[in-house]
């Protein structure tokens, strides 16, 4: 039982390159999500998923495109990316309870700088 | 709209002596609240959670942590706190019914020999 597992760990890219942010999990969670962690600012809603084929944005989700075609895999995709993206990226997991996420099992997350 | 707060960017305790991590809410209906912890270049794990029932909350690593409705608080202890325990914890929130969870900014426990 792997958890919740993100690639890369580390990545650079150059203003305006594109990539994706890879997270699976092998816990049959319906609920997953993807963070960012700036410090001083927590942990900010990325966007988010209820299931398979459903998604959702949360807090800043400007810039970042997300789909969920299994229940297993949920990637981030930085469509141009700029340096105000630098950041720690973090993928999550729960089960649900009561209309919405129960406690989130994160993964090891991604740093992210871009030049 | 739901919000949590974490008035201390950082607290600083000796071994042995008790800690407590200070965590305020805002939440229109019940509130489900969750702490968590971050050690150094990992991930956040779950420490306890309050859903419903009694207000005191035992958790992982011999943390605990007490709802109280009228404060709007969920405090984060433990009776002897241990140098390991120093790390960065989060509290975060969400209201029933709410799909998004939302997290304070985070306290550094500083735990001295």
């Amino acid at each position: 039982n792997a958890g919740v597992t993100q690639t890369p760990k580390f990545q650079v890219l150059k203003t305006g390159q594109s990539m994706t942010l890879q997270c699976a999990q092998d816990m049959n969670h319906e609920y997953m999500s993807w963070y960012r962690q700036d410090p001083g600012m927590g942990l900010r809603l990325i966007h988010y998923s209820v299931g398979a084929g459903i998604t959702d944005q949360g807090e800043v989700p400007n810039g970042y495109n997300v789909s969920r075609s299994t229940t297993e895999d949920f990637p981030l995709r930085l469509l141009s990316a700029a340096p105000s993206q630098t950041s720690v990226y973090f993928c999550a997991s729960s089960y649900y309870i009561s209309g919405g996420p129960a406690e989130q099992f994160f993964g090891p997350g991604t740093r992210l700088t871009v030049l | 709209a739901q919000s949590v707060a974490q008035p201390e960017d950082q607290v600083n305790v000796a071994e042995g002596n008790p800690l407590t991590v200070k965590c305020t809410y805002s939440v229109s209906g019940n509130p489900y609240l969750f702490w968590y912890v971050q050690y150094p270049n990992r991930g956040l794990q779950f420490l306890l959670k309050y859903i419903t029932g009694d207000n005191l909350v035992k958790g992982s690593y011999g943390f605990e942590a007490e709802f109280n409705k009228s404060q709007t608080s969920f405090h984060l202890k433990k009776p002897s706190a241990l140098v390991s325990d120093s790390a960065l914890y989060f509290c975060a929130v969400r209201d029933t019914g709410f799909q998004k969870l939302v997290f304070g900014t985070g306290t550094r426990l500083l735990v001295s020999p």
